[in-house]
Order: structure tokens, then C-alpha cells, then sequence
């Protein structure tokens, strides 16, 4: 079957680290997406890894692990507007299986 | 307009209703999807239109009725619909034929049923 895990929910500090982690096992695999989604609005692209490694753009890096079924996502120098919930989502030849989100609260 | 958009934002309906959720893309895209997002679950694919075919029904119940036009519009028709089928419908679009180009989505429709 298909099986994707996220933290439910996790908090952080302004201007910390924080990373959150999606393993995957899926039946095919072509990629890894991330997204971002602040409430009441829609998921906005933030990543995509097919190899394995780190990928960073600015504040935000995604890595992958393809053996290990494993990716993070990682923020730097958190902002109080980071606060959203961030979906892991499997590629399987542009159809995604989506996780179900860490909901992600950042504080002063 | 830019992106993705759909209409209403908001729909109540009663379960002898029938009404229609309508999707449009200016991207440029030639494919579409519908996503069902409820409350503490994974974001469910629905259906799937490349070049305007459907190619992907995820044992969807017959109450739920996809239309493609053409490759900027999608609807979604509903009828008779249960309480369990309030949620975060959602739209978006990519390019069909390369499995890594991001999927773009539009801000959804949040549907009640009562």
C-alpha cells in the first residue's frame, strides 16, 4: 500500500532551525514535492527532489534519501509568517500521494 | 487573472442539491486535477484530465461528476451529496507529460453539506 508520515503538528521559535520529516512507501517513485499551506489558502510549491541529497533555496532546504525512504524539509532564521502546515507529497508519474501535513507553529 | 481560481469560495448545500464547482486555469496547462482535502487527512486525488481525457478516477462515488471542456476549464458536478462530503475541494493544473513539473493549485472551494 501507500504510506506517507508526517508530524501531526510542531513549534518553533522565531529565527531558529526547524526540520520536519516525511518517510514514504510507496509502490512507485518518481520524486518528492514539498508544499506549503497557510490557512484558508492554496498549497504553494516550495521543493522537488528526485535525487538523492540536499537542495537549498534560500531560508528553506529539502533533502532525500531514496534507499532510506526519508526526506526533510528544513527552515533557517524562522519567521512568525512560516507558520503554516507544509505537505510531503510522492510523485508517482505526476500523480502525488500526499501526506497529511505537519501544521507548523512558530513564536516570538 | 493570474494562476489558478475557482468558484464559490464557499458552498452550503443540502443533500438534494445540485450544484457545480468550476475551476479555471491562465497558465497555460494542459492538465487538471481535483483534490478532496478534510480535516486532519492527506489531500485526496479525485480525478485527473490530460489534453483533456480523463486519465485517473480515484473510486470516486458517482456523486462526485468531473467535466473538462477544454484544457483552462474544469467543473466538478455534485448531487446528492452526504455530510461526509464536506471538505476543501481543490483544483490545480500542471503540464502534462513531465511528471516532474510542480502541480499549481487554486485557493479551493470549502463545501458543507447539511
Amino acid at each position: 500500500g501507500q504510506n506517507i508520515d508526517q508530524p501531526t503538528e510542531m513549534t518553533a521559535t522565531e529565527g531558529a532551525i526547524v526540520q520536519i520529516n516525511c518517510t514514504y512507501q510507496t509502490s512507485g517513485f518518481n520524486g518528492l514535492f514539498w508544499y506549503q499551506q497557510h490557512a484558508g489558502e492554496a498549497p504553494t510549491f516550495l521543493s522537488y527532489n528526485v535525487l538523492d541529497g540536499l537542495e537549498e533555496k534560500g531560508r528553506f532546504s529539502s533533502f532525500l534519501s531514496r534507499s532510506k525512504g526519508y526526506s526533510y524539509l528544513l527552515l533557517k532564521e524562522l519567521q512568525m509568517k512560516d507558520s503554516a502546515s507544509y505537505l510531503c507529497a510522492v510523485n508517482q508519474g505526476g500523480k502525488l500521494i500526499f501526506g497529511q501535513g505537519t501544521e507548523l507553529s512558530v513564536k516570538p | 487573472e493570474t494562476g489558478v481560481t475557482q468558484t464559490p469560495r464557499h458552498l452550503v448545500m443540502g443533500m438534494t442539491n445540485k450544484k457545480s464547482l468550476k475551476c479555471e486555469q491562465h497558465l497555460g496547462h494542459n492538465a487538471m486535477y481535483w483534490y478532496k482535502q478534510s480535516a486532519k487527512k492527506p489531500l485526496e486525488l479525485m480525478f485527473v484530465y490530460s489534453l483533456e481525457e480523463r486519465v485517473e478516477n480515484n473510486s470516486v462515488p458517482s456523486r462526485f461528476s468531473p467535466e473538462c471542456p477544454n484544457s483552462s476549464h474544469l467543473f466538478l458536478h455534485l448531487h446528492t451529496l452526504q455530510p461526509e462530503d464536506s471538505a476543501l475541494y481543490l483544483c490545480a493544473s500542471s503540464q502534462a507529460g513531465d511528471s516532474s513539473y510542480e502541480q499549481y493549485f487554486g485557493p479551493g472551494t470549502r463545501l458543507t453539506v447539511t
